[in-house]
């Protein structure tokens, strides 16, 4: 497998644009995470899906953030508009059903800049 | 509630010497922690558990429930150990769902 996908590694974006960040999490993985990572803030965990439903999106910023997940093997996150606060490191991570002990695997993250 | 704090943002160590990043925890029950790493523009990935009491690239980390604790040592530091460090934990209720800390920058240098 090749891991969680993510795409596109780098976008840089003019404030007020739309940005759509997308994944393919590991074929089989129940969860699917999104996660942001800043300097001041670290990693944090912006919602996650199971089974394609979203479960906890009490990490989301705000209305401009938003994330679906259609089918088992895909799911975006799309900002609209963009700010330049929303420069970040965004990850996306899959894993199995819970249990003690499971591991989150992430993608290789999507860099965002807005100017 | 459930948190994780790493109060070191950067260490600096030298080639050679010891590593002791600190990771506390809180947490009600007994709690599953995890060290995560991410070395330079790769992706974030598992280092070791602490249910699985073992040693990955010379780390080690001991749970302390008295002092809830989870820092994780390595006798000599290796310049290949520079990296992005986080400590993490479980949301109460679900195992797949980690809180992680703010991350702590080794800096391994000659």
């Amino acid at each position: 497998d090749a891991g969680v996908i993510q795409s596109p590694r780098h976008e840089v974006t003019e404030m007020g644009q739309e940005v759509t960040l997308r994944c393919k999490p590991i074929s089989g993985h129940d969860y699917l995470f999104w996660y942001r990572q800043t300097m001041m803030r670290g990693l944090e965990l912006l919602i996650y899906f199971n089974n394609n439903v979203p479960i906890d999106d009490s990490g989301m910023p705000e209305d401009r953030f938003s994330a679906k997940m259609p089918n088992a093997s895909f799911s975006t996150l799309k900002i609209q508009p963009s700010e330049p606060r929303d420069s970040a490191v965004y990850f996306c991570a899959s894993s199995v059903l819970p249990s003690p002990g499971n591991t989150i695997y992430f993608g290789e993250g999507s860099w965002l800049t807005v100017v | 509630a459930q948190r994780v704090t790493q109060p070191e943002k950067l260490l600096s160590v030298f080639k050679g010497a010891p590593v002791e990043l600190k990771c506390n925890y809180s947490y009600s029950g007994s709690p599953e922690l995890f060290w995560y790493v991410q070395y330079s523009r790769q992706r974030l990935q598992l280092l070791l558990r602490h249910i699985s009491r073992e040693s990955i690239k010379g780390f080690t980390a001991d749970l302390n429930k008295g002092e809830t604790s989870f820092h994780l040592k390595k006798p000599f530091a290796q310049e290949e150990d520079s990296a992005m460090y986080y400590c993490a934990l479980p949301r109460a209720g679900t195992a797949s769902k980690l809180t992680f800390g703010t991350g702590t920058r080794l800096q391994v240098t000659l």
